[in-house]
């Protein structure tokens, strides 16, 4: 069984530029959700993606988006970094109807200069 | 905000002892609470919930007890090892997707 992947796992950006982050999920989990992790503080949840269709949105701007495809791998994108975007970015993988027991992969870490 | 919160940033406690970890919470209309583990590099990991209609629940040396009177949640860690060295989160499920974090107690087990 393979557990959830993240990459890059180090990234680093100027203001301004757009972003990617990709996540394979684990397998046989159809839902995966996105979080935002600031340095000494817990995760927020940015997003969840079922099915290829956003599931549920936490309160993100509009520039961050993302996508799921059929094989239930995800990509986070956002658009227009500014510093305090700065952050460990996680992804979680779960199953349908048990979201409490998210496996997470190991994160990115993005720096916004 | 936030909507669960841990009442220490940091614990430090001895190999072999017993830990517990606290957490209190505002919103009543939680479904689930939850614990999770992050050590230092990897994502946080599951380690268990306890749904908000019961009071204790208990899983490989842990037990979490819910006291809704307080709105106050505790994980207790027995015999605790040096491998339990982490930062611990509650989390709270409402809205049967979204999971909202506090900002962590960091565990430290002293040899």
């Amino acid at each position: 069984e393979t557990g959830v992947t993240q990459s890059p796992t180090h990234l680093i950006k100027t203001r301004g530029q757009q972003v990617t982050l990709r996540c394979s999920s684990q397998s046989g989990h159809n839902t995966v959700s996105w979080y935002q992790q600031a340095l000494g503080q817990g995760p927020q949840f940015i997003f969840q993606y079922y099915r290829e269709e956003e599931n549920g949105r936490g309160n993100f701007p509009p520039r961050f988006s993302g996508l799921q495809f059929p094989n239930y791998s995800s990509e986070l994108n956002v658009n227009a970094l500014e510093l305090d975007d700065s952050a460990l970015y996680l992804c979680a993988s779960s199953s349908q109807g048990n979201f409490n027991e998210q496996f997470f992969g190991p994160g990115t870490r993005l720096t916004v200069l | 905000g936030e909507s669960v919160g841990l009442h220490l940033p940091t614990l430090s406690v001895q190999e072999g002892d017993n830990s517990i970890i606290n957490c209190a919470y505002s919103n009543s209309a939680s479904d689930y609470f939850i614990w999770y583990k992050q050590e230092s590099g990897k994502g946080p990991q599951f380690i268990i919930d306890i749904r908000s209609n019961m009071d204790k629940r208990q899983g490989q040396r842990v037990t979490v007890l819910l006291n809704k009177t307080v709105k106050h949640l505790s994980l207790q860690i027995a015999a605790t090892q040096p491998g339990d060295s982490a930062v611990y989160f509650c989390a709270e499920n409402t809205n049967d997707y979204k999971l909202s974090f506090g900002a962590g107690t960091t565990v430290t087990v002293r040899a």
